[in-house]
């Protein structure tokens, strides 16, 4: 009965190819989110939706473009990947958008040839 | 800014008190947050702190925070070896008006027998 989950765990592709990371929370939250996490462990927030809507957008390329068919379901697809898209990615929920804490899935590790 | 600091690693012993400090940035954050990642896991949350407050206890977890000097610690008392992971404080600035973690560079704990 995992809260946060994010398929796949492990991804290694291509350059230039086009990938999705998918996440779905069992824990009845209005408000999802995916991080990234670089080679030196930086966390960084990427995107954030609040039932179905995009709130926080943080400069990141259009090739990233989430997406959000239902408020348990926040999917990431990547574009034309780079050597630099290599990271882990987590996705996590919380209650609402505004202050409480956020569960985190168990990351998924994107990896660029 | 939006920069929160932490030192990047801390070795102690099995059995003694483990504190792993951050300073953050944003003096209107209204909640702090401490994170473990442990190799190849998600972040799970610890604990958090309310920015009213000085300090928190829970179970081994001991947190205090000095507004004044926009300085956070975590305080493990008799560290296990299975608390060795990589901690990270956070904060969800005051100004974002939605929620977005702003995690710390994080802190290699390494308990050794």
């Amino acid at each position: 009965d995992t809260a946060v989950s994010q398929t796949p765990k492990y991804l290694v592709t291509q350059m230039g190819n086009d990938k999705s990371i998918k996440c779905e929370q069992n824990l009845g939250h209005d408000t999802m989110y995916w991080y990234k996490q670089d080679s030196k462990k930086f966390l960084k927030i990427m995107f954030s939706y609040n039932n179905k809507e995009l709130i926080i957008n943080e400069t990141v390329p259009n090739r990233f473009s989430p997406k959000s068919p239902d408020k348990a379901h926040l999917n990431l697809h990547i574009n034309s990947l780079e050597l630099g898209d290599s990271a882990v990615y987590f996705c996590a929920s919380s209650q609402d958008a505004v202050r409480t804490e956020a569960f985190f899935g168990q990351g998924t590790r994107l990896t660029v040839v | 800014g939006e920069d929160v600091e932490q030192s990047l690693f801390l070795s102690v012993r099995e059995g003694d008190s483990s504190v792993i400090n951050c300073t953050y940035t944003d003096s209107s954050s209204t909640y702090l947050y401490w994170y473990k990642q442990e190799p190849g896991a998600g972040l799970q949350l610890l604990t958090y702190i309310f920015s009213n407050m000085d300090m928190k206890q829970d179970q081994r977890l001991t947190v205090l925070l000095n507004k004044k000097d926009k300085h956070l610690s975590l305080r493990i008392a008799d560290t296990q070896t299975g608390d060795s992971a990589i901690y990270f404080c956070a904060e969800i600035p005051g100004n974002t008006g939605f929620q977005k973690l702003v995690f710390g560079t994080g802190t290699r704990l390494l308990v050794s027998p």
